[in-house]
């Protein structure tokens, strides 16, 4: 069973760029998560779908974005990036309910430059 | 909102000697889970172990296991018979049941283990 893939695996973007990072969840998971991870914060939620819907959001700027695809892949996007958001960015998927583990992919580390 | 607190930023352990890493929490939820989860060198979060707080009983999983205290909002991760390849950075993780509607984690800060030979 394949796990959980995340395209590109490493990403360089200049300031005010827009940059968009791919999910590819387990097959049969319908939650996809996204955490961004720096030193200073550590690991932060920035949002989850299920089915295609939003059903939570983080505290990040609306330059943050995702969308998730009918085959439950997901994309987020950031827009006008800035140097703050140089970061590792996992994903991770699940089944439903509250006590399934959480699967992650290898993230993808974003450095703007 | 809910907190997650790892006291120990460093830890290092003699192989095959036990070591514990802390967890501390703070919610006003009563029905939540908990998690350990290693971070190696790959950068990949692989599930240590899951603990429902509805359970009394601890959680083991082989070599690891937790010490869970409910009403101290405390919950503590033991590796025994350390080995080098459980180096890593260790997070403590709490998900809320709230019937399938939230499945975030928030995540402490971490803990990076070292193992020594």
């Amino acid at each position: 069973k394949a796990g959980v893939t995340q395209t590109p695996r490493y990403l360089i973007k200049t300031r005010g760029q827009q940059v968009t990072l791919s999910c590819s969840p387990i097959s049969g998971h319908r939650s996809v998560s996204w955490y961004q991870q720096t030193p200073g914060q550590g690991l932060q939620f920035l949002f989850e779908y299920f089915s295609e819907t939003q059903r939570n959001k983080g505290n990040f700027p609306g330059r943050f974005s995702g969308r998730q695809f009918s085959n439950s892949r997901s994309e987020m996007n950031v827009s006008t990036l800035e140097l703050g958001d140089s970061a590792l960015y996992l994903c991770a998927s699940s089944l439903e309910g509250a006590r399934t583990e959480a699967f992650f992919g290898q993230g993808t580390r974003l450095t703007v430059v | 909102a809910q907190t997650v607190t790892q006291s120990q930023p460093e830890m290092s352990v003699q192989e095959a000697e036990t070591v514990t890493l802390s967890c501390t929490y703070d919610t006003s939820e009563s029905d939540y889970y908990l998690f350990w989860y290693k971070q190696p060198p790959s950068r990949q979060m692989i599930l240590v172990i899951r603990q429902e707080a509805y359970k009394q009983q601890n959680a083991t999983e082989n070599r690891f296991s937790v010490n869970f205290q409910k009403a101290a909002k405390s919950f503590s991760l033991k590796i025994s018979d350390s080995q080098l390849g459980d180096a890593a950075m260790y997070f403590c993780a709490y998900r809320e049941n709230s019937g399938g509607s939230n499945y975030k984690l928030t995540f402490g800060k971490g803990t990076l283990l070292t193992v020594n030979p």
